[in-house]
């Protein structure tokens, strides 16, 4: 049963523009939320997260959206840079220093 | 400095052996984590540990068990081990809420175990 879904399992995106990448949880308990970035060969790193009494985090060319009626999160790179490819991860947990439960991974692939 | 390390990086080995694999924080983290990335890329959480508290993932077989000689180390020892235990394992570490400002976690950079 998986709490935390990012049906997209890829994206493909040009250079400059926006990559848009979703994330749908189930678990109403959740109020804390993160997105992971993923290199091949690398454990995941941290890149942004956000809470329930938020419904928008802004840091540089990343913004996470949180829709708590539609149990949706989105993270939006904008522009998008090659050096943005890689697999991002969206996590979440029912209190912010609580276990993390990990969606499947998005494969974002930003085109020159 | 790497903030959490694991070694070793690849492991194979036949099935029946047993192994370990080691992981090292210097982040002063308050606790550490073992995670199982599967075939669909999921990672999934197979032990938490701090210094007063070892949770399990029920799912997870007893021929898995973590093991810490201090606060700043989580080894992973695996019994017996089968084809299905193939998989890149990551070790986490992360600090307890404070302020409740969260840092979330600090991964490892991933053992990759194949069973032949």
């Amino acid at each position: 049963d998986q709490q935390v879904k990012q049906n997209s399992p890829s994206l493909s995106v040009q250079e400059g523009r926006i990559s848009i990448l979703n994330c749908d949880y189930t678990n109403s308990m959740f109020d804390y939320f993160l997105w992971y970035k993923k290199y091949p060969a690398e454990g995941p790193t941290f890149l942004i997260s956000i809470s329930s009494i938020k419904d928008k985090n802004e840091d540089g060319r990343f913004t996470v959206f949180l829709n708590k009626s539609a149990k949706h999160l989105s993270l939006h790179i904008v522009p998008s840079q090659p050096g943005d490819s890689a697999v991002y991860f969206c996590a979440a947990s029912a209190g912010a220093g609580n276990m993390l439960t990990f969606g499947g991974g998005t494969r974002l692939m930003v085109k020159p | 400095d790497t903030a959490v390390s694991q070694t070793p990086k690849y492991l194979v080995t036949q099935m029946g052996n047993d192994k370990s694999i080691k992981c090292e924080q210097n982040l002063g983290h308050d606790t550490m984590y073992w995670y199982k990335q599967d075939s669909k890329k999921f990672l999934k959480i197979m032990f938490s540990y701090n210094n007063k508290e070892l949770i399990i993932n029920e799912t997870v077989p007893n021929r898995f068990s973590p093991k810490s000689p201090d606060k700043a180390h989580l080894n992973l020892h695996i019994n017996s081990l089968e084809l299905g235990d193939s998989a890149v394992y990551f070790c986490a570490s992360s600090q307890e809420v404070q302020g409740g400002i969260a840092y979330g976690y600090t991964f490892g950079s991933g053992t990759r175990l194949t069973v032949v």
